[in-house]
C-alpha cells in the first residue's frame, strides 16, 4: 500500500456539531501532518506528529483537536467550528520528520461549516 | 523559513511552448526543494524535487534548477500539453515544509 487515505471525502457540519476526520497510511511512515487549504491558496501546516507524539502545533484554535492513536492513523476532531473553517483538510505522511524528506498527501476532506 | 515567494501567480501558454515558474526562499539552511502539481479538487502530487547538492534535475519534460547562492529555484516545463494545466506549488523543505503561493498554469490547445 503506497498511499494516504482520508475519510470522509466531503463533510458538511453545523457550528454546534462534533465530527472527526480520519487519515490512514500503511507505508510505515512515522511522521504525519494535518494541513488546511483554502481555495487557490497553498496548504497551511496545522499539526505534525512524529512517532505518535505531537511535535508541532502551528497556533491552531482549540476547536481543532488532533489525535494519533497509532503509527498508521491520524484523526482530527472538530467541535464548534466557524464558517471560516470551511476548507480542504489534507493529511500527509513522511518516512520520518526530518529535513529533506518527501511528504505524501492524501486526497483531502472537503469540509463545509454551515 | 516561512518566506517562499513564487512567481508568476498565473501563467498562460500555448500548447507546445515552455513554462517557467520561479521561487525564492530565505532560509540558508534549506536543502530540499520539491514541486507539487495540484489539479482542481485533487491532492498535491510531487512532480519533481531537488536537493542542495545538485544544481539541476530533469525528468522528461520537467526540469528544476537551483541556485543556492541566490536562494532561488525554478520549474521548467517544455512542450506543454493541456493536461499540464493545474496549480503548481514550490516548497522549501528545511526543518518545516513551507509552500509558495502557487502558480495557476493554463495550457491553451
Amino acid at each position: 500500500d503506497t498511499e494516504v487515505t482520508q475519510t470522509p471525502k466531503h463533510l458538511v457540519m453545523g457550528m454546534t456539531n462534533k465530527k472527526s476526520l480520519k487519515c490512514e497510511q500503511h507505508m510505515g511512515h512515522r511522521a504525519m501532518y494535518w494541513y488546511k487549504q483554502k481555495a487557490k491558496k497553498p496548504p497551511e501546516l496545522m499539526f505534525v506528529y512524529s512517532y505518535e507524539k505531537l511535535s508541532i502545533n502551528e497556533s491552531v484554535p482549540s476547536r481543532f483537536s488532533p489525535e494519533c492513536p497509532n503509527s498508521s492513523l491520524l484523526n482530527l476532531h472538530l467541535h464548534a467550528l466557524q464558517p471560516e473553517d470551511s476548507a480542504l483538510y489534507l493529511c500527509a505522511s513522511s518516512l520520518v520528520r526530518a529535513v529533506g524528506i518527501e511528504q505524501y498527501f492524501g486526497p483531502g476532506t472537503r469540509l463545509t461549516v454551515t | 523559513g516561512e518566506n517562499v515567494e513564487q512567481h508568476p501567480s498565473t501563467l498562460s501558454v500555448q500548447e507546445g511552448d515552455s513554462a517557467v515558474i520561479k521561487c525564492t526562499y530565505s532560509d540558508s539552511a534549506s536543502n530540499y526543494f520539491p514541486w507539487y502539481k495540484q489539479e482542481l479538487g485533487k491532492r498535491p502530487q510531487l512532480i519533481i524535487d531537488i536537493r542542495s547538492n545538485v544544481g539541476e534535475k530533469k525528468d522528461q519534460r520537467i526540469a528544476v534548477t537551483l541556485n543556492k547562492t541566490a536562494k532561488h529555484f525554478s520549474l521548467h516545463i517544455t512542450e506543454t500539453q493541456p493536461e499540464d494545466s493545474a496549480v503548481y506549488f514550490c516548497a522549501e523543505g528545511g526543518n518545516q515544509f513551507y509552500f509558495g503561493t502557487g502558480t495557476s498554469l493554463t495550457v491553451i490547445p
